[in-house]
C-alpha cells in the first residue's frame, strides 16, 4: 500500500528555520497538504495544494515540492510552533488517502 | 462559523458495533466530500474513509474495508460512520473532517471536528 514518509522528529532553535519533509512516489501527481496538531487538539491545516497558505496562517509557514518530496518550511520558528506535523496525500489513482507518520517539532 | 461536531463515541465491547455521527453547520454540507480520520492514543493520524457530496461515491482505507460504512443525510446536515466487528485496536479518537477540493482526485481536508473517543475493551 502507498506510504508517505516523514522524519519522526525535528529540532530547531527559536527563530531559526525548520524544514519537515514528506516523501511519496505519487507526490508528483497529487497535491499534498500539511497539518499542525498540538496536544489534545484537532489538527489544523497550515498548507494546502503543495504551497498555498490558508487565511490566518502566518507567512512563516510555506510549502514546496520537488519530485517525490514535499517540504514544509517554517521560517523564524516561534515557541508556539512546537507541535506534531502531518502530511496528507492520495495514491496515484485517487482511490484512498494516506497521512505521513508525523513529525514532532521541538523548539529549543 | 464552520463547525463539525462528532458524537456517538464511548465504551464498546470487542465484536460490537457503533455508529458515529458528525453534525455540520455554517456551510452547505452537500457541496463537500466528507472524511473520517482516527488517531489511536499516542499515535498518528489514520485516514479511514470519505464520501462524496451526493453520497454516491465512497472510498475506504484497505485496513478497514468491509468493517466500516460511511453515509450521509444532507437534509439533516449529518455524516455517519458505522463500525462493525470492533477490535481493541480500533480504540481511538475519531475525527470528522471536510474536504476543500471538488475534484475526486484529491484529498484535501480543511476543517476538522474536535473528535469523539471510542474505547473498545471488555
Amino acid at each position: 500500500s502507498y506510504e508517505l514518509t516523514q522524519p519522526p522528529s525535528v529540532s530547531v532553535s527559536l527563530g531559526q528555520m525548520a524544514r519537515i519533509t514528506c516523501s511519496g512516489e505519487a507526490l508528483p501527481k497529487k497535491y499534498s497538504y500539511w497539518y499542525q496538531q498540538k496536544p489534545g487538539q484537532a489538527p489544523m491545516l497550515v498548507i494546502y495544494r503543495d504551497s498555498e497558505r490558508p487565511s490566518g496562517i502566518p507567512e512563516r509557514f510555506s510549502g514546496s515540492s520537488s519530485g517525490t518530496m514535499f517540504t514544509l518550511t517554517i521560517s523564524g520558528v516561534q515557541a508556539e510552533d512546537e507541535a506534531d506535523y502531518y502530511c496528507l496525500s492520495a495514491d496515484s489513482s485517487g482511490s484512498y488517502a494516506v497521512f505521513g507518520g508525523g513529525t514532532q517539532l521541538t523548539v529549543l | 462559523e464552520v463547525l463539525l461536531v462528532e458524537s456517538g463515541g464511548g465504551l464498546i465491547q470487542p465484536g460490537g458495533s457503533l455508529r458515529l455521527s458528525c453534525t455540520a453547520s455554517g456551510f452547505t454540507l452537500s457541496s463537500h466530500w466528507m472524511h473520517w480520520v482516527r488517531q489511536a492514543p499516542g499515535k498518528g493520524l489514520v485516514w479511514l474513509s470519505r464520501i462524496s457530496g451526493d453520497g454516491k461515491t465512497r472510498n475506504f482505507a484497505d485496513s478497514v474495508k468491509g468493517r466500516l460504512t460511511i453515509s450521509r443525510d444532507n437534509a439533516k446536515n449529518t455524516v455517519y460512520l458505522q463500525m462493525n466487528s470492533l477490535r481493541v485496536d480500533d480504540t481511538a479518537v475519531y475525527f470528522c473532517a471536510r474536504d476543500l477540493e471538488t475534484s475526486s482526485s484529491y484529498y484535501g481536508i480543511d476543517v476538522w471536528g474536535q473528535g469523539t473517543s471510542v474505547t473498545v475493551s471488555s
